[in-house]
């Protein structure tokens, strides 16, 4: 079955960028969707279709996808920004989707 | 206001049985495919099941396959998990989602409720 890989976790300083990855085979071809997950809060949708913002979501938010990676990049980190994040895809061989493990984004 | 609220969780032996409800409001309920996604303690997301809008299709994880059926009601608007032969591993939130607008499958879960607890312990 398709496996998304991440990083356990990442962390950055107030203001800088975060850069959370998310690999699979040929997962360019995929459409990517990207949710956070803040302490004892429900999954939240933070970018679909592998760059796409929902309303409300910051600009801070963007994403890309090409090849064996897909990226979600957070600018100028804020405090609230401190969540895991998980990438998720839809896998048409198995008709199963597939979350990878999550990143947990720590802000110093 | 789109709002997904889950119910029915709670204690359940090894072995036992369970079922969990999501009640729908917002949103042209019949019109979305809707899924089950758990999460154990500490763990990170799990993919339960999917079921399209008219129940013409439906999709399991390998780890429930065969012992959870998933079902829904467009009348009432409600989404059900029926959790059979649990195991401890089963312990878990269970969040319901909405899919896709009909159609594709490749499309996001927005939004999530805000999960119900299943702890299954002797």
């Amino acid at each position: 079955s398709y496996v998304l890989s991440q990083p356990p976790s990442v962390s950055v300083a107030p203001g800088k960028t975060a850069t959370i990855t998310c690999g699979g085979t040929n997962i360019g071809v995929k459409s990517v969707h990207w949710y956070q997950q803040r302490p004892g809060q429900a999954p939240k949708l933070v970018i679909y279709y592998d760059s796409s913002r929902p309303s409300g979501i910051p600009e801070r938010f963007s994403g890309s996808n090409s090849g064996h990676t897909a990226t979600l990049t957070i600018s100028r980190v804020e405090a609230g920004d401190e969540a895991d994040y998980y990438c998720q895809v839809w896998d048409n061989d198995s008709n199963h989707y597939v979350f990878g493990i999550g990143t947990k984004v720590t802000v110093l | 206001e789109v709002r997904l609220v889950e119910s029915g969780g709670g204690l359940v032996k090894p072995g036992g049985s369970l079922r969990i409800s999501c009640a729908a409001s917002g949103f042209t309920f019949s019109s979305y495919h809707m899924n089950w996604v758990r999460q154990a303690p500490g763990k990170g997301l799990e993919w339960v099941s999917s079921i399209s809008s008219g129940s013409n299709y439906i999709y399991y994880g390998d780890s429930v396959k065969g012992r959870f059926s998933i079902s829904r009601d467009n009348v009432k608007n409600s989404l059900f998990l029926q959790m059979d032969s649990l195991t401890v591993e089963d312990t878990a939130v269970y969040y319901c989602a909405r899919g896709p607008n009909g159609g594709s499958w490749n499309d996001w879960f927005d939004p999530w409720g805000q999960g119900t607890l299943v702890t299954v312990s002797s």
